[in-house]
């Protein structure tokens, strides 16, 4: 079974600073995704960015973007000129390309903006 | 765009008790899931579907049930709440696709008292 690891239950940063999330995973699999989500106070599941396994370009998204070590199964997410409304749940998920599209989620990361 | 709704969004049960937690998804997509987070927690799978008329287990699918009548609905049912179901659940789906997002609902907030 495939586990994902994050090992910063908080994180603080200053506004318009870049701040780095942390995550790791265990797969015996070759083709999978990953995923960052958001998740505010709102309670709301908020997709942030994904990326394919098979692809080695690092996906990005605006200010949100990922550094992905498929050797390493590292997956972390880099969030530049942080914004207030970026305080939030970070979760980062595993999904297999094989069938079901099941999520495995880790336990998350609290992040605080410092104004 | 309704997306994924959930009903109720807040809920108290007593011990003992059932009730049904509802999901409808507009976007015709084939996979939905059920979702439960405990407090510093991420989400843990309960019971997904492939299909109407297709469900299966997952993590942690014990004092749970599910059914796919629909393609748009999936709703979730507690026959008998025990504490320990105390939980937020979130129901969510997609489509089998490339880029394979899954798009949640809000979130249920169940207590069992």
């Amino acid at each position: 079974a495939q586990t994902v690891t994050q090992s910063q239950p908080e994180m603080s940063v200053q506004e318009a600073e870049t701040v780095t999330l942390s995550c790791t995973y265990d797969t015996s699999e070759s083709d999978y995704y990953l995923f960052w989500y958001k998740q505010p106070p709102s309670r709301q599941m908020i997709l942030v960015i994904r990326q394919e396994a098979y692809k080695q370009q690092n996906a990005t998204e605006n200010r949100f973007s990922v550094n992905f070590q498929k050797a390493a199964k590292s997956f972390s997410l880099k969030i530049s000129d942080s914004q207030l409304g970026d305080a939030a749940m970070y979760f980062c998920a595993y999904c297999s390309n094989f069938g079901n599209e099941k999520l495995t989620f880790g336990t998350g990361t609290r992040l605080t903006i410092i104004p | 765009n309704a997306g994924v709704t959930q009903t109720p969004k807040f809920r108290i049960l007593k011990i003992g008790q059932s009730m049904t937690l509802q999901c409808t998804q507009d976007m015709n997509h084939n996979y939905m899931y059920w979702y439960r987070q405990d407090p510093g927690m991420g989400l843990k799978l309960i019971y997904y579907s492939v299909g109407a008329g297709i469900t299966d287990k997952g993590e942690v699918p014990n004092g749970y049930n599910v059914s796919r009548s629909t393609t748009e609905d999936f709703p979730l049912r507690l026959e008998l709440a025990a504490p320990s179901q105390t939980s937020v659940y979130f129901c969510a789906s997609c489509q089998m696709s490339e880029s394979k997002p899954q798009h949640f609902g809000d979130g249920t907030r169940l207590s069992i008292l």
